[in-house]
């Protein structure tokens, strides 16, 4: 079972660049999120979708688009990446929902990010 | 906005030392409360997660409890080995509220 997987684990882009960042669960899950990493800031949520087809903004979404491309997949765009952006990107998900006894949050292993 | 808290943000213990983590929050209408374990350079793992009608869970060598009237959980991880060396990180989901609020984690280090 492989949980929430993310693509790529490593990335280094230049100012201006753009990428995306891939995110897939097999839990049937259907909420999913991203979070940042900073030292010193904790985790802060980005963007979510509470389930496909919807998606709502965080803490920080500037700079950031997502797409929920179906109840799988949930992707994160940078449009023109800045060093600001630097940072631990994390694709979380779990499920939720009256029925649901345990809604615990299952992370990826994460994509590390450097902007020049 | 929920506020979550977790001090001191390092901490050092010898094995076999039960470890005491603290987490605080400012908002007490919660819908869980969720611990999680951080390895260097690895994503997060689900300890514990207590419900907001619950007062404690418990796991093995783990342990957490909840106060939701003084905006309190604690983790107790009985007789402290090297391999629980890592960062714990606590989590508030709200009523109404389909996101987490973490706290900054306590990086706790246990020495041999």
């Amino acid at each position: 079972n492989a949980g929430v997987t993310q693509t790529p684990k490593f990335q280094v882009l230049k100012t201006g660049q753009s990428m995306t960042l891939q995110c897939a669960q097999d839990m049937n899950h259907n909420s999913m999120y991203w979070y940042r990493q900073d030292p010193g800031m904790g985790l802060r949520l980005i963007y979510y979708s509470a389930s496909e087809g919807t998606t709502d903004k965080g803490e920080v979404p500037n700079g950031y688009n997502v797409s929920r491309l179906n109840k799988r997949e949930f992707s994160l765009r940078l449009e023109s990446a800045a060093p600001s952006q630097t940072s631990v990107y994390f694709c979380a998900s779990k499920q939720t929902g009256v029925w649901v006894i345990n809604e615990k949050l299952f992370f990826g292993s994460g994509t590390q990010l450097s902007v020049l | 906005k929920q506020e979550v808290t977790q001090i001191p943000a390092a901490l050092s213990v010898p094995e076999g030392e039960n470890l005491v983590l603290n987490c605080s929050f400012t908002d007490s209408a919660i819908y869980n409360l969720q611990w999680f374990r951080q390895d260097p350079g690895k994503g997060l793992t689900s300890l514990l997660l207590i419900q907001s009608s619950q007062r404690e869970q418990t796991s093995g060598r783990l342990n957490a409890s909840l106060d939701k009237s003084s905006g309190r959980s604690t983790l107790y991880i009985a007789a402290s080995q090297p391999g629980d060396s890592a960062t714990y990180l606590c989590a508030v989901m709200n009523n109404g509220n389909n996101r987490l609020a973490f706290g900054k984690g306590n990086q706790v280090v246990v020495i041999p």
